[in-house]
């Protein structure tokens, strides 16, 4: 099973909501990772946690917050987002960060921020 | 930095072979990849190849790597309609397995 699996599949949200999105898989994947990808982009990172632990920000703003509850799951918690935040929000996993491993993606959750 | 890039578009017609072309600029690269997405989908990993080798076929795919130049191809035998999406390489260079993605190359594929 190869299968990483994302909810919802599509979001309309409004710039005072709080939203969030959710991801899960079950390879045993000690590595899970959030990109954002905007219409004919490829995707570009926003977060990994490596064992649950926060490894990677690269710089995204704070109204987008992650979290691992545990080793199968990663939430990306929306708050005050901008028109612009409308993107396709994809979740990854590998086996774990030491090494170069292949990442498995999930569908994505389409976001529009009206 | 590091910088992956690849051609914008490519149509071909159907049972005919597909060369997708991909250029990166890290020559510590270790790992290269193909993924594959169809529209509002999310990425389908199609093959990958250790920058130790240079060819690995998969099927209908045949991945060429040229270390020296650092360009990267990915072969589709026998296209067909549904090989219709964006391809997009990657490469991965560190502990950290940070993807680096190029701008993907949009295939068209006519019956």
């Amino acid at each position: 099973d190869t299968e990483v699996t994302q909810t919802p599949k599509h979001l309309v949200m409004g710039m005072t909501n709080k939203k969030s999105l959710k991801c899960e898989q079950h390879m045993g994947h000690r590595a899970m990772y959030w990109y954002k990808q905007k219409a004919k982009k490829p995707p570009e990172l926003m977060f990994v946690y490596s064992y649950e632990k926060l490894s990677i920000n690269e710089s995204v703003p704070s109204r987008f917050s992650p979290e691992c509850p545990n080793s199968s799951l990663l939430n990306l918690h929306l708050h005050a987002l901008q028109p612009e935040d409308s993107a396709l929000y994809l979740c990854a996993s590998s086996q774990d960060t030491a090494s170069p491993y292949e990442q498995y993606f999930g569908p994505g959750t389409r976001l529009t921020v009206t | 930095g590091e910088d992956v890039e690849q051609s914008l578009f490519l149509s071909v017609r159907e049972g005919d072979s597909s060369v997708i072309n991909c250029t990166y600029t890290d020559s510590s690269s270790t790992y290269l990849y193909w993924y594959k997405q169809e529209p509002g989908a999310g990425l389908q990993l199609l093959t990958y190849i250790f920058s130790n080798m240079d060819m690995k076929q998969d099927q209908r795919l045949t991945v060429l790597l040229n270390k020296k130049d650092k360009h990267l191809s990915l072969r589709i035998a026998d296209t067909q309609t549904g090989d219709s999406a964006i391809y997009f390489c990657a490469e991965s260079y560190n502990a950290g397995n940070m993807l680096t993605f190029g701008g993907g190359t949009r295939l068209m594929v006519k019956p």
